[in-house]
């Protein structure tokens, strides 16, 4: 299995507060990916990152905001939480562009009252 | 946009049947094509991919054929176990660079002894 750890793996937090998500990888891997899981939605890409201090939108991407300053680490910032921001998180990695082959962590659950 | 259209379930057979998850899919350029399971409380892990026309991917006794002229790649399994109990996800990604994937909405597959 990839090394990908993701923390906190569950958290309640109350509407209007600042949440971070925080994906640590141990394979060197350039590319990093976050997602948000949703019945009915599948998965949905929000950011990504081609490299250190490297970003972009994803599908998503409005009331989150991203920072990686190292290639191990990669977070994910709710300035000001939403009940519309309740969900699944995923982070995922991938090492080549050629075929894109991501591999994910295990998700943070994220409950927001 | 890109798009992946899968069916939903949940899908319900029992064990030792054959199975076929149809995925479709609509894409720019010349796609990779995969299929990723997801066990209860659990992240996404890589069944099988393939990344150019006719393709075949397999592991674990499922398999999928990248088939260019009806833009599908359906998921397929012999003799499913009641271990294959679990979400289906059909994902691509189009192109080069560090896109993120595109993922339909998971199929939910329920295998009964």
């Amino acid at each position: 299995d990839a090394g990908i750890t993701q923390s906190p793996r569950h958290k309640v937090t109350e509407t209007g507060t600042p949440v971070t998500l925080r994906c640590h990888q141990t394979e060197n891997h350039r590319y990093m990916y976050w997602y948000r899981q949703d019945p009915g939605h599948g998965l949905r890409l929000i950011h990504y990152s081609y490299g250190v201090k490297d970003t972009d939108k994803g599908e998503v991407s409005d009331g989150y905001s991203v920072s990686r300053s190292k290639t191990e680490d990669f977070l994910l910032t709710l300035e000001s939480a939403t009940s519309s921001q309740t969900s699944v998180y995923f982070c995922a990695i991938s090492e080549s562009t050629s075929y894109n082959e991501q591999f994910f962590g295990p998700g943070t659950r994220l409950t927001v009252l | 946009g890109d798009s992946v259209t899968q069916m939903e379930g949940p899908v319900t057979l029992s064990e030792e049947a054959f199975l076929t998850i149809n995925c479709t899919y609509t894409a720019t350029g010349y796609p990779s094509l995969f299929w990723y399971v997801q066990y209860p409380g659990e992240g996404l892990q890589l069944l099988l991919k393939a990344t150019k026309a006719d393709d075949k991917g397999s592991n674990k006794g499922f398999e999928a054929t990248y088939r260019k002229e009806t833009t599908s790649f359906h998921l397929e399994k012999g003799s499913v176990q009641v271990s294959d109990s679990a979400v289906y996800f059909c994902a691509l990604v189009a192109g080069g660079g560090a896109d993120g994937l595109t993922f339909g909405k998971g199929t939910h597959l329920i295998i009964q002894p």
